[in-house]
């Protein structure tokens, strides 16, 4: 299975963009790269997905590298509110069910 | 609102004691999933439902089984409580297909002593 690496930890200032990070060199074509988030006591939230373009939606942006062997997740203006530990995942498509396997994630802290 | 619904957010059992953690969804979903969450460990899959009685054991499935009767409900049992399966569980659903985004349940906090 594709595994992901990511940094263990990030620091962040309130109102600054902030790129996270990924690694997947062993990605194969059928998997999706996927992001979710874990806030503090609660369970996991999606964030976003791509698969080779890169990806916008209203809580952040998703740049896919031309080989596919990286990707990064951009939080344009960090608040304190995105503290959290961010997961990069990859889901490949085709077989029965999507199984969705986590790593260690990186943890953001934000600063005011 | 998509929603996943774990039957309690606190648990606490004994040793030795049958455990039943459910889990139900409302949108139809045909993907289900258990984990088990642990400092330093991250989540850790334990098993994955992809249609009705149909289970495929995750990375951890030793010392549990699954249930799922019914498209909405899919419960973990724990046959025999034991003092490392205190753990926060978590309970996620997804559509499947091209759709693959997750959803995921508040979590269970179980202690058992």
């Amino acid at each position: 299975d594709a595994k992901t690496t990511q940094p263990n930890s990030m620091e962040s200032n309130e109102e600054e963009p902030v790129h996270l990070p990924c690694n997947h060199s062993t990605i194969s074509g059928t998997d999706y790269i996927h992001w979710y988030r874990q806030l503090p006591s609660q369970g996991p939230e999606y964030v976003i997905h791509g698969l080779t373009s890169n990806v916008n939606n209203r809580m952040a942006s998703l740049a896919i590298a031309e080989d596919r062997k990286s990707s990064t997740l951009i939080l344009h203006r960090a608040t304190l509110r995105d503290a959290a530990v961010y997961y990069c995942i990859l889901i490949p498509f085709g077989n029965a069910g999507n199984m969705l396997t986590f790593g260690g994630g990186t943890r953001l802290m934000v600063k005011p | 609102d998509v929603k996943v619904t774990q039957s309690s957010r606190y648990l606490v059992k004994r040793t030795g004691e049958k455990v039943f953690l459910e889990c139900v969804q409302d949108m139809d979903h045909e993907n289900m999933f258990w984990y088990r969450q642990d400092p330093g460990l991250g989540l850790r899959l334990i098993y994955f439902s992809y249609d009705v009685k149909m289970k495929e054991k995750g990375d951890i499935p030793e010392g549990y089984s699954v249930s799922r009767e019914k498209k909405e409900r899919f419960s973990l049992i724990l046959e025999s409580a034991s003092t490392n399966q205190t753990s926060m569980y978590l309970c996620a659903s997804s559509l499947g297909g091209l759709n693959t985004e997750a959803f995921f349940g508040q979590g269970t906090r179980l202690t058992v002593v």
